[in-house]
């Protein structure tokens, strides 16, 4: 299978931790990376090879997998953070590259 | 650092074949891969595909039949070509820098895209 699941939408307090799921069979194989999206903008990478972050990404962003699931979590949300995720891999077949469908994240 | 930068039209007519450019400054185009990536309005990321000066192109089947990804070192860019676009394929056009490998602590792969153009807006209408 080439497809990333995502949950559409996840809401989070201000200050408290949110998890973010991307599931899909490539990731049995290959580890996830993540891209933060916010309205007008680029993506941003925040978190790749798994759990690594990028220079300038807080370490309140951190990454995760297990099984065909990989997870980006955000400890203690700040406003800034309310954005669209996507997770991101390569097909099993390693030629393609797919996307999650993205999860709005909602910081209330 | 380096920074990429989409150029092109903004408009193009049902039909015809969009062009566009990314032009790679701080950088060369020699090393890494090059990807383009569309997001139609309000909808997610879509990867188009992607090339390296040392290998060839990789297409997203849905797109194969329409798409040529193209690299230049004397400029320092690389290019899409999209043939035959209609409506479906106006979108906010991404290109990026990939790379990857195989991590041999954990026996995985891992592909990700690290730096990113602003993105070009292109509407396909008459």
């Amino acid at each position: 299978s080439s497809e990333l699941t995502q949950d559409p939408a996840v809401s989070v307090a201000l200050g408290q931790t949110v998890r973010i799921t991307c599931q899909g069979d490539s990731l049995r194989s290959y580890y996830a990376s993540w891209y933060q999206q916010k309205p007008g903008q680029a993506p941003v990478l925040v978190i790749y090879a798994n759990s690594d972050r990028p220079s300038g990404i807080p370490d309140r962003f951190s990454g995760s997998r297990s099984g065909n699931t990989a997870s980006l979590t955000i400890t203690g949300a700040q406003a800034e953070d309310e954005a669209d995720y996507y997770c991101h891999s390569r097909d099993s077949s390693a030629d393609q590259v797919v996307f999650g469908g993205g999860t709005k994240l909602t910081v209330l | 650092q380096v920074q990429l930068q989409e150029s092109g039209p903004g408009l193009v007519k049902p039909s015809e074949t969009l062009s566009l450019s990314c032009t790679v400054s701080g950088g060369s185009v020699i090393t890494y891969y090059w990807t383009w990536i569309r997001q139609p309005p309000g909808k997610g990321l879509e990867w188009i595909g992607f090339i390296s000066y040392s290998g060839g192109p990789n297409y997203n089947p849905s797109l194969k039949s329409r798409v040529t990804i193209s690299v230049d070192p004397s400029k320092n860019q690389f290019s899409l070509n999209l043939s035959s676009v209609t409506a479906a394929d106006t979108a906010v056009y991404y290109c990026a820098r990939q790379w990857g490998g195989y991590d041999n602590r954990g026996g995985f792969y891992y592909d990700y895209m690290d730096v990113w153009g602003k993105g070009t807006t292109v509407t396909v209408s008459s």
